[in-house]
């Protein structure tokens, strides 16, 4: 079956420092969903994207589509604190499941 | 506005009771899903279900029974409480294709 892998799997940085988290799948992606987890809480969805190649942006996020479309990134610039948290990348490809499978996530902790 | 809640929040209980989690969605969506979070694994899947009457098994089911007789709710039962099912569990609602929307989950102990 599909497989996502993200990596790493824990990430430290010190504030004000850039972050980047991967994820690859091991089949070509209709689109993929990046979800965010505080500590404590659950996780929250963050941004999809659909097509070959795609960046977007959301502030000090930047998020991209590989051309293949197996594989994608998430970039942090200048962390802060409240971007504390477990990011998690997962793949939809229409399958079973609803056809999205998730990333184990990338912790990122921040060092003040 | 719409919602997805679960309850309990947390939850103590004895190896071999019987457990049910509740979910309960007012987005309307068709499918709902069952996920537990445990340190290194992520989230897994349990169980899922587009619509009613109808129910999946995900990656790791034993153990894990659902039903879905209306839209809106899953109810997750434990059917024998194992140690190893102490966890964290997440309820989710979407249409297909689009993105999860979480319940605030239950933390459930197994002793």
């Amino acid at each position: 079956g599909q497989q996502v892998m993200q990596i790493p799997q824990y990430q430290h940085v010190q504030e004000g420092e850039d972050f980047t988290t991967y994820c690859n799948s091991s089949t070509t992606l209709s689109n993929i969903q990046w979800y965010k987890q505080r500590p404590g809480g659950h996780p929250v969805f963050l941004i999809q994207l659909v097509k070959s190649g795609e960046v977007k942006k959301q502030k000090r996020l930047t998020f991209q589509f590989g051309e293949a479309k197996k594989n994608s990134s998430l970039h942090i610039t200048a962390t802060q604190t409240t971007d504390v948290g477990t990011y998690f990348c997962a793949g939809y490809s229409g399958g079973g499941a609803d056809g999205l499978t998730f990333g184990k996530g990338t912790h990122l902790i921040i060092q003040p | 506005d719409a919602e997805i809640t679960q309850s309990p929040r947390h939850k103590i209980t004895e190896t071999g009771r019987q457990v049910t989690l509740a979910c309960h969605q007012t987005w309307n969506h068709n499918n709902m899903f069952w996920y537990r979070q445990d340190l290194g694994h992520g989230l897994r899947l349990i169980h899922y279900s587009y619509g009613v009457q109808d129910t999946n098994k995900g990656e790791v089911s034993d153990g894990y029974s659902v039903s879905r007789s209306n839209t809106e709710d899953l109810p997750l039962t434990l059917e024998s409480a194992a140690s190893s099912q102490t966890s964290v569990y997440f309820c989710a609602s979407s249409e297909s294709g689009f993105p999860q929307h979480f319940g605030d989950g239950t933390r459930l102990s197994i002793l």
